[in-house]
């Protein structure tokens, strides 16, 4: 167990809908990271936040926002869903205080399991 | 741009096999690497990590040493087990944000 909680585990959709992914990071970790796993993309960064404050974006779609509140919890919202986002979304925490240390580990969480019908 | 490449899988051995999983990088600046791995059903867990060069990670009997000249960080492990089933990804990062570019994966599976 990594400390990271993610929930739902599980969430099925249709397109055109709009779902919010939760991730908890361990205790004492300020920086949280997003990530998409699918199967033609592989594990692919989406965003990060630090703190409160986005600190660095990836493959991120307009379609899709994140933020992290002050108790340092995470979300991930993603709207106007297609077949295409159907994927695994996994959220990381990791324990640097300056959120800009490349020797960080991250800890992942289970995931979310997305599919879009 | 960061890009991870590791060997095409998958790979299936018996137990007691020596395992190599090759892995190489290219990266601006000096990155760190590390190898994860997901275990069927689970997130991804730190399997091991090196932060400079011809630093060896090592953990559960995996190593993997971080060869500047090659670019490298191949997985080794001496004797597989059935439990060391579950993908294995190779990952590095470098610079202000600290994300993680990913290899493909690779798929092991150990026969008894």
């Amino acid at each position: 167990d990594s400390g990271v909680t993610q929930t739902p585990k599980h969430l099925i959709t249709a397109t055109g809908q709009r779902v919010t992914l939760r991730c908890s990071p361990r205790s004492g970790d300020l920086s949280v990271y997003w990530y998409q796993q699918s199967l033609d993309q592989g594990l692919q960064f989406l965003i990060q936040y630090y703190n409160g404050e986005e600190r660095a974006k990836g493959n991120i779609l307009e379609r899709f926002s994140a933020q992290q509140f002050p108790d340092l919890h995470s979300e991930l919202n993603l709207s106007s869903l297609e077949l295409g986002d159907s994927a695994l979304y996994f959220c990381a925490s990791s324990p640097r205080t300056s959120g800009r240390s490349s020797t960080d580990t991250q800890y992942f969480g289970p995931g979310t399991r997305l599919t879009v019908l | 741009g960061n890009s991870v490449t590791q060997m095409e899988g998958p790979v299936t051995l018996s137990e007691e096999a020596f395992l190599t999983i090759n892995c190489t990088y290219t990266a601006t600046g000096y990155p760190s690497l590390f190898w994860y791995v997901q275990y069927p059903g689970e997130g991804l867990q730190l399997l091991l990590k090196a932060t400079k060069a011809d630093d060896k990670g090592s953990n559960k009997g995996f190593e993997a040493t971080y060869r500047k000249e090659t670019t490298s960080f191949h997985l080794e492990k001496g004797s597989v087990q059935v439990s060391d089933s579950a993908v294995y990804f190779c990952a590095l990062s470098t610079g202000a944000n600290s994300k993680l570019t990913f290899g493909k994966g690779i798929t092991l599976s150990v026969r008894p």
